[in-house]
């Protein structure tokens, strides 16, 4: 119940094009859920997060949706550039603990 | 306006030594969580602690792993006897205050037993 579940494992995008990538989960007490970039050798850096009041945040080319009542919600990227070519982790937390449930990741590959 | 720092940044020991990670939060920081990741994976909680308090250790092993944030200095994750599988990338995150949920990472310490 507290996992967090992401897929794509990979993602392939042609620049320009869009970049989807999902998760859910099954703890209706998360109510905190972040998106992590993660560039190899690096430590994760916050990209954007929403909570579960709103259905879609914004920020640049970065997207969430949030579906309450599937408990799923995506990433988009618009207008995919190579350096967005780097690792995406979902997370969730319940503002209790403070402590984040992350997905297993997922790499992704922008060619021009 | 330094970022979170860890360190040393690659660490090998041998099995049955013992491993020190060290983490430094952002300035004005107090609240420190640990996180593992093994090779392919995501990450996955060990503690969180407050200055001088381990708030939560639910995700740390039962043995040979502690972890301490002294009221001076950095914060210690400390693992004893190593084995192979305790080969990871350790990240530490620090936020300003409970309840805020930012999390800033450092650049994590990549340990590899032989």
């Amino acid at each position: 119940q507290q996992q967090v579940k992401q897929s794509p494992q990979s993602l392939i995008v042609q620049k320009g094009g869009i970049s989807i990538i999902n998760c859910a989960y099954e703890n209706t007490a998360f109510d905190y859920f972040p998106w992590y970039q993660q560039f190899p050798g690096k430590g994760p850096a916050l990209l954007i997060a929403i909570r579960p009041d709103v259905s879609e945040k914004k920020e640049g080319r970065f997207t969430i949706s949030f579906n309450k009542s599937a408990k799923q919600f995506s990433l988009h990227i618009m207008d995919s550039q190579p350096g967005d070519s780097a690792t995406y982790f979902c997370a969730a937390s319940m503002d209790n603990t403070d402590k984040l449930i992350f997905g297993t990741g997922t790499r992704l590959q922008v060619f021009p | 306006n330094a970022g979170v720092m860890q360190n040393p940044r690659h660490l090998v020991r041998r099995r049955g030594q013992e491993a020190r990670l060290r983490c430094s939060p952002m300035k004005g920081h107090s609240h420190v969580y640990w996180y593992r990741q093994l090779p392919e994976e995501g990450l996955k909680f060990m503690v969180y602690l407050q200055k001088e308090n381990i708030i939560d250790e639910s995700g740390m092993p039962k043995e040979r792993f502690s972890a301490e944030f002294p009221k001076e200095g950095p914060s210690i994750l400390r693992i004893q006897q190593v084995v192979r599988g305790d080969s990871a990338a350790y990240f530490c995150a620090s936020s300003p205050w409970e309840g805020l949920e930012t999390q800033y990472f450092g650049p994590g310490t990549r340990l590899l037993v032989l």
